[in-house]
């Protein structure tokens, strides 16, 4: 299995300003996605971040909003840029293990825009 | 493109109540199928999985068949406990990757009572 953890856990931020999330994993991973899940919703793909390539996103999500950085295989930040009260949700890190076929997810940040 | 489909909720159980929550998907191919839960305060936790038609995933009492003719994977539990309270999502990962972006369904809230 792997061990995730993220930094902040929580955070109350104001409209307009940037928040950068950390995520760490124990063991080097290919592959790491970040997650979005707004209050009382679902969970939506934002991007995969890929190690030594631009990140890929999904449709709805743009790099200028969340850029994304992978520098080794072990971590990555999500920035949430230019915040609005729109953007408050929990932000999930998460990490596929090939040989498990299963994906793992960290704890979340949760952040909310005034 | 893909997409999961649960059961409206939410789902309120008296304790040793029979649980199912349904669950169908559509996707191209052979998808993995899995079941996550959320439990209160905590993050997202594989529950069970199932990678091929008419695989049964189990764990802690709780099972799942995939069901290929009728593109389901419903989750059930024979005798819930108040400490399955939860939310519980229904998962796809496109066939043909170990890992790789999971389809979300909107997620089911079960409350057990004494």
């Amino acid at each position: 299995s792997a061990v995730i953890s993220q930094k902040p856990s929580r955070d109350i931020c104001q409209r307009g300003t940037s928040l950068t999330i950390q995520c760490q994993v124990d063991s080097q991973v290919t592959m790491m996605f970040w997650y979005r899940q707004q209050p009382g919703q679902s969970l939506t793909l934002i991007a995969t971040a890929n190690q030594g390539s631009e990140a890929t996103y999904e449709s709805g999500f743009v790099i200028d909003k969340f850029p994304i950085s992978r520098p080794n295989l072990t971590f990555s930040t999500l920035t949430v840029s230019n915040m609005s009260p729109e953007d408050s949700s929990i932000y999930l890190c998460s990490v596929g293990m090939r040989l498990l076929h299963e994906q793992f997810f960290g704890p979340g940040t949760r952040l909310t825009v005034l | 493109g893909d997409s999961v489909t649960q059961m409206e909720g939410p789902v309120t159980l008296s304790e040793e109540a029979f649980l199912t929550i349904n669950c169908t998907y559509t996707a191209t191919g052979y998808p993995s199928l899995f079941w996550y839960v959320q439990y209160p305060g905590e993050g997202l936790q594989l529950l069970l999985k199932a990678t091929k038609a008419d695989d049964k995933g189990s764990n802690k009492g709780f099972e799942a068949t995939y069901r290929k003719e009728t593109t389901s994977f419903h989750l059930e539990k024979g005798s819930v406990q108040v400490s399955d309270s939860a939310v519980y999502f229904c998962a796809l990962r496109p066939g043909g990757t170990s890992y790789g972006k999971l389809t979300f369904g909107q997620g089911t809230i079960l409350t057990v009572h004494p």
